[in-house]
């Protein structure tokens, strides 16, 4: 079975700073994704960022990066030069072989203008 | 393209009622799945279609039954509501091949309230 833990229940950033935000996973299989989601106040679920495990280059999306650190089962989310607009919650997720997502608790960020 | 859409976005029950939950996407795609949202917890799956004609238990099924009504619709149903499974319900399909990952897409959400 496939766990997901995000120890941050909330973070804070101040505008235009930079935030990471940390995910940890547990999983038994060798080919899985990982993801992160976020949720802003209107609760759609909006895809991020995801990560290939066979991959061994941290993915990026804009503003919006990953340090994947396979061995050590870690995930985080670096979110640079923050914007109002980042205010959310944020849901680390993982996948397996099966099409079924396990989303962590979530961290809620607030960006401080 | 209006991609995943739920109806109703908001419902209120009273204990032992009993209401579905629709869901439909126009993106063609195979799979479909029932998340529901807590406070404090991430989405967690109640149930999953894996194409249409198949359906498969999730991770908090008890309570609740579901229909793929054919390869647009998945629809959810409480047979007898319980103040437990007051919740938001997310839907979301993707284009799935196993062992390769497609995006899933979400639908806006549909809080219910049972008292």
């Amino acid at each position: 079975a496939q766990t997901v833990t995000q120890s941050q229940p909330e973070m804070s950033v101040q505008e235009a700073e930079t935030v990471t935000l940390s995910c940890t996973y547990d999983t038994s299989e060798s080919d899985y994704y990982l993801f992160w989601y976020k949720q802003p106040p209107s609760r759609q679920m909006i895809l991020v960022i995801r990560q290939e495990a066979y991959k061994q280059q941290n993915a990026t999306e804009n503003r919006f990066s990953v340090n994947f650190q396979k061995a050590a089962k870690s995930f985080s989310l670096k979110i640079s030069d923050s914007q109002l607009g980042d205010a959310a919650m944020y849901f680390c997720a993982s996948r397996g072989g099966s099409e079924k997502l396990v989303f962590g608790k979530g961290t809620k960020l607030t960006v401080n203008p | 393209n209006a991609g995943v859409t739920q109806t109703p976005k908001f419902q209120v029950l009273k204990t032992g009622q009993s209401m579905t939950l629709q869901c439909a996407q126009d993106m063609n795609h195979n799979s479909m799945y029932w998340y529901r949202q807590d406070p404090g917890m991430g989405l967690r799956l109640i149930y999953y279609s894996a194409s249409e004609g198949t359906t498969d238990k999730g991770e908090v099924p008890n309570g609740y039954n579901v229909s793929r009504l054919n390869k647009r619709e998945f629809s959810l149903r409480l047979e007898s509501a319980a103040p437990s499974q007051t919740s938001v319900y997310f839907c979301a399909s993707s284009e799935a091949s196993r062992g390769r990952y497609y995006e899933q897409y979400f639908g806006p959400g549909t809080r219910l309230t049972v008292t």
